[in-house]
């Protein structure tokens, strides 16, 4: 069994449309959460952490439920620049336990 | 962005040959990491440091040597690469081990 599982997608919405991305862990002994943003033929980037009771930036909305041991991101008002790929980073405790799922592959259409 | 370099970018190498893959960062980070990407898997850790010469197996260690000589330095080896040794790699640092991660802009391989 995977630790991070998501839905690869594809999503492909219109502009201005919300959409919410799920990922499940494994690990109840997981510590920290994140979302991370990958571009085409890029580098990951870190979006945002999640934390226990939510956290917003701009339009951008992180959920953590720890008793299902899901994380959710909610993108509203989609842009064409929010196309890319939408990574579930779990970490557990330790240096080398920072475990990434494959991804969900979102595009906005004009 | 983090001060992170990655040497070749790009490479075509065949079966059988040694390839060394360079991570070099600017930030005096303690942790460096390797990690390899491909369809249908997340990113998977190869191998870690967190200090000079001090280096750790990850999840995906076989076929692959590490060292780290200097602060700035962390160089990944195949010593004789393999067609499954074919993926994009990358290189990510940070300070702690519970910080967030940092990446390089990858290195793609290609082993024929």
């Amino acid at each position: 069994r995977k630790e991070v599982e998501q839905d690869p997608g594809p999503f492909n919405v219109p502009e201005g449309a919300t959409v919410a991305f799920n990922c499940t862990y494994s690990n109840s002994a997981s510590q920290s959460f994140f979302w991370y943003r990958q571009d085409c033929r890029k580098e990951p980037k870190l979006l945002m952490s999640v934390y226990s009771s939510g956290n917003e930036d701009g339009r951008f909305t992180a959920q953590l439920n720890r008793a299902s041991q899901y994380i959710s991101l909610l993108i509203r008002d989609s842009k064409l620049s929010d196309s890319a790929t939408y990574l579930c980073v779990v970490q557990q405790t330790g240096a080398n336990n920072l475990f990434f799922g494959t991804g969900t592959r979102l595009t906005v259409i004009p | 962005d983090a001060g992170i370099t990655q040497s070749p970018r790009h490479k075509v190498t065949e079966t059988g040959t040694p390839v060394t893959l360079r991570c070099h960062q600017t930030e005096n980070h303690r942790y460096m990491y390797w990690y390899r990407q491909d369809p249908g898997h997340g990113l998977r850790l190869i191998h870690y440091s967190y200090g000079v010469k001090d280096t750790d197996k990850g999840e995906v260690s076989d076929g692959y040597s590490v060292s780290r000589s200097k602060t700035e330095d962390f160089l990944l080896t195949l010593e004789s690469a393999t067609s499954s040794q074919t993926s994009v790699y990358f290189c990510a640092i940070s300070e702690r081990p519970t910080d967030t991660q940092y990446f390089g802009p990858g290195t793609r391989l290609t082993v024929l």
